[in-house]
């Protein structure tokens, strides 16, 4: 596609519940990144791929994150039991290479009640 | 260590001034440092960025000025125009502190510009 694509661009969930975000990054491009933004502050990175392999995933919080990118385009970011200080928009980026600039994508606004 | 600290928190600018945003960072293995630009409902998008081989980079309307030794960098935005009402936010990496790649950021708390007319 033209840009990164992530799906869907809103989504409300109870508290303990599993979610899941996806997002679509730009044809060929390597490395894809997850940050969380929360209101009022800058984006927090949390897991960049290189390919199919989680090349840094120190920035997820906890064991409840975790994330997939199995043939090495598409990702999808998995949160279990979810709490309402997850709350936040999940943003995804990617670049053509891990020293190239990366381009983001719109975000999902994830809200826990 | 890998925190980079952002003022102001907000600004607000008359229609043709200049706006001047700054940043400072304590990581001095740091080595590649984007401005980014965010509008309400997007995400952000790549302004400008430096090395901390040169002193300064400009491009248009907009510059970035480095002073390694301070540890600090800025985004100066020359006549500045209702549409550049937005939030900046300054970044920095490094690869080689453990980094991984130049697309794992370190960002500023952000800076919401609004010009006025």
């Amino acid at each position: 596609g033209a840009g990164v694509s992530q799906t869907p661009s809103n989504k409300v969930t109870e508290k303990g519940k599993y979610v899941e975000l996806r997002c679509d990054p730009i044809s060929g491009h390597t490395a894809l990144y997850w940050y969380r933004q929360s209101l009022g502050q800058g984006p927090e990175f949390l897991i960049y791929f290189q390919g199919t392999g989680a090349a840094d995933d120190s920035g997820l919080p906890n064991d409840r994150f975790f994330a997939v990118r199995p043939e090495g385009s598409v990702s999808t970011l998995k949160i279990q039991r979810t709490e309402r200080g997850d709350s936040a928009v999940y943003l995804c980026a990617s670049s053509l290479a891990w020293n190239t600039e990366a381009f983001f994508g719109q975000g999902t606004r994830l809200t826990v009640v | 260590q890998q925190q980079v600290k952002q003022s102001p928190q907000s600004l607000i600018v008359q229609k043709g001034g200049i706006s001047i945003i700054n940043c400072a960072y304590e990581n001095t293995a740091f080595d590649y440092f984007p401005w980014y630009q965010q509008f309400p409902g997007k995400g952000p998008a790549l302004l400008i960025a430096i090395r901390p081989d040169v002193s300064e980079k400009k491009e248009g309307r907009f510059t970035i000025s480095f002073n390694k030794s301070a540890k600090q960098f800025s985004l100066h935005i020359m006549d500045s125009q209702p549409g550049d009402s937005a939030t900046y936010f300054c970044a920095a990496t490094s690869y080689y502190a453990g980094g991984t790649s130049y697309g794992k950021l370190t960002f500023g708390q952000g800076t919401i510009l609004t010009v006025h007319p």
